[in-house]
């Protein structure tokens, strides 16, 4: 049974530093593409990363590119979000998505984990 | 990257059908084939209810149907049930990117 679960969030000042980990179950890390996904209070859904298992190219939104870097951890079987120069923009709830076999669809989700970027 | 724009907000009655739909540009709805729906209740993570344009993953229900003409694709949920009701969201590759729609609130009435 797939399963996510991401963890680090917390509150953090602008300018700071944050790394997001996802725990997967049920599936290889190594051998899947993965996704980053945002939610601001109230907001809708944003984009944030992608990292393909073939060619391990990533992907990033305009928004966090330079700032925000995506690793995976094949013996742990973990996803990561390095997160820095944290901006109050940042302030989302931040999910992870196994990619559907290169469809770019997220077909499972982690419950999410609150980032807050506040002084 | 600007986000694909769909309507704020649709509403139905139990068992009518509805369609949301979701414009973008040539240079991603109209161009690529990996255009997806999700479904999302309050405080609840995204479901994925329709990838590829209109394929449906094992779960969903076939009263969840998408398609595509041109730069805009649309989810038609025909039936409607109380348990429709939440957002929907777009969601469209776009080269070295992909975009969301800015989601759209669907009321049963």
């Amino acid at each position: 049974q797939v399963q996510l679960v991401e963890s680090g969030g917390g509150v953090v000042q602008p300018g700071g530093s944050l790394r997001l980990s996802c725990a997967a179950s049920g599936f290889t890390v190594a051998t899947s593409g993965m996704h980053w996904v945002r939610q601001a209070p109230g907001k809708g859904l944003e984009w944030v990363s992608f990292v393909s298992w073939t060619q391990n190219q990533e992907y990033y939104a305009d928004s966090v590119k330079g700032r925000f870097t995506v690793s995976r951890d094949s013996s742990r079987n973990a996803l990561y979000l390095q997160m820095n120069s944290l901006r109050p923009e940042d302030t989302a709830v931040y999910y992870c998505a196994k990619d559907r076999a290169n469809t770019w669809a997220g077909d499972y989700w982690g419950q999410g984990i609150l980032v807050t970027v506040s002084p | 990257q600007s986000a694909l724009t769909q309507p704020r907000s649709v509403s139905g009655s139990p068992g009518q059908s509805v369609a949301i739909s979701c414009t973008g540009t040539s240079g991603d709805i109209g161009r690529y084939k990996y255009v997806s729906w999700y479904q999302q209740y309050p405080g609840k993570a995204p479901k994925l209810m329709i990838y590829d344009v209109s394929e449906r993953p094992s779960g969903v229900p076939d009263r969840f149907s998408g398609s595509k003409s041109g730069n805009t694709a649309s989810l038609t949920i025909s039936g409607l049930q109380a348990e429709d009701e939440a957002d929907y969201y777009c969601y469209s590759f776009a080269g070295n990117c992909v975009v969301f729609g800015e989601g759209t609130k669907l009321t049963v009435l």
